[in-house]
């Protein structure tokens, strides 16, 4: 099975701030990598698929990048609506599709 | 209104069994692959098992294959998990999620979940 790891765990940012999480998978799973964000209570929405296209809808703030092992996730201006558990997903090789463990961001 | 409705949660007994359904509504079912995914308390999300868009074909995670057995009724709009064998580790919130037509293994869709405790 396809490890897939992020990091930080959590974070914490001011409003405005820049923030980058990063998701590294255990082989290369070439652009094959999903982002989504929960907010407590809900279910998860689809964020970034393909590594890098935004789904229709999603904040223009939201970015994506990277291939093979090593991809990360951009908030270019953090906003208090941005305060969720965002998680890392490879689409590359299943089953199983697997998830990073999630990255916390709360707002200072 | 379009959703994704799961039901069939509840507390079992180690050892017991429980189908989940999760019946959707505003979308053409048959065109998208499903999934089960859960989330233990204060945990993050694992894929549980998947389904073609015709049934035919199944996937399932190592720690339930062979307990689980996930279905789907086209005619009914409905995909179900049938759940054998529950052990205390199958504890947590088990959502339905779409399939992306156009890029296997993204989930665009998901219900608001419905809760296992195995105790």
């Amino acid at each position: 099975d396809i490890q897939m790891t992020q990091s930080p765990s959590s974070l914490s940012a001011s409003v405005g701030d820049r923030v980058t999480i990063t998701c590294r998978a255990s082989q290369n799973i070439r652009s094959w990598l999903v982002w989504y964000q929960q907010k407590p209570g809900n279910a998860p929405k689809l964020l970034i698929y393909g590594a890098s296209t935004l789904r229709s809808g999603v904040s223009s703030r939201f970015s994506g990048s990277g291939s093979g092992t090593d991809f990360a996730l951009t908030i270019s201006s953090l906003q208090p609506e941005d305060s969720a558990t965002y998680y890392c997903q490879q689409a590359n090789s299943f089953p199983p599709w697997t998830f990073g463990q999630g990255t916390k961001v709360e707002i200072k | 209104e379009v959703q994704l409705l799961e039901s069939g949660g509840g507390l079992v007994q180690p050892g017991g069994s429980l189908r989940l359904s999760c019946v959707a509504s505003g979308i053409t079912f048959t065109n998208h692959a499903m999934s089960w995914v859960r989330q233990a308390p204060g945990k993050g999300l694992e894929w549980v098992a998947g389904i073609s868009e015709s049934g035919s074909t199944t996937y399932y995670a190592h720690p339930v294959k062979g307990r689980f057995t996930i279905s789907r009724d086209n005619s009914e709009d409905t995909l179900y998990l049938q759940m054998n064998s529950l052990r205390a580790g199958d504890t947590a919130i088990y959502y339905c999620a779409r399939g992306v037509s156009a890029y296997e293994g993204a989930f665009d869709m998901w219900g608001q979940g419905t809760m296992v405790t195995v105790s």
